[in-house]
């Protein structure tokens, strides 16, 4: 039973360019969550997605959208990169809005 | 969001329990307590939660203040593949799952 995945592992990009992160959730879950997390800092909240809507946002700018399919499976979107966007993003999975996350382990951003 | 308060790192040594506090003085009555770990280069991995009683399960125990106001996380005998970054988390229960992580305890243990 795969748990969740992540795609890419790793990626590199420039200032001011756009960037797509993946995410299939675990088996059996319909929840999926995207977090930031910084060196040395705990995951922050970006959004949560459900129904294929936007349910709950963190303290993230517009640049920070995503999508979810019908299979469940997730999009993050950034435009416009920074250089404070370089961090690792998780992306976590549930069954419903109530139950433990299961999180992957992350596609480490870096900007130069 | 409700906060938590953890020691930033503690140590124990390897295969003697292990007792990592958390503090939620402003914690709201529908509010879950929710432990996360996070190992090196590694996703968090769920330890265990609860809302009043004690839980227990094959990972940890939990143990709950009566006032709820704290917390305990209890692993029973620590091993090396238990370093690891843990998190207290808030979360109030038929409002999502967004949660706020904080900075967690960083556990060492020593062989």
């Amino acid at each position: 039973d795969a748990g969740v995945t992540q795609s890419p592992t790793h990626l590199i990009k420039t200032r001011g360019q756009q960037v797509t992160l993946r995410c299939s959730p675990k088996s059996g879950h319909d929840t999926v969550s995207w977090y930031q997390q910084a060196l040395g800092q705990g995951p922050q909240f970006i959004f949560q997605y459900y129904e294929e809507e936007e349910r709950q946002r963190g303290n993230f700018p517009d640049r920070f959208s995503g999508h979810q399919f019908p299979n469940y499976s997730s999009e993050l979107n950034v435009n416009a990169l920074l250089l404070g966007d370089s961090a690792l993003y998780l992306c976590a999975s549930s069954w419903g809005l109530n139950q433990p996350q299961h999180f992957g382990d992350g596609t480490r951003l870096s900007i130069l | 969001d409700a906060k938590t308060t953890q020691p930033n790192s503690m140590e124990s040594n390897e295969e003697e329990p292990v007792h990592l506090p958390c503090n939620h003085s402003t914690i709201s009555g529908t509010d879950y307590i929710h432990w996360y770990r996070q190992l090196p280069s590694q996703g968090p991995e769920y330890v265990i939660h609860g809302l009043t009683s004690n839980v227990n399960n094959r990972m940890a125990s939990l143990a709950i203040a009566e006032d709820r106001k704290s917390s305990t996380l209890i692993l029973h005998r620590a091993t090396l593949r238990d370093a690891a970054v843990y998190y207290c988390i808030l979360r109030p229960v038929n409002t999502g799952n967004q949660f706020y992580f904080g900075t967690g305890t960083s556990l060492t243990v020593i062989p």
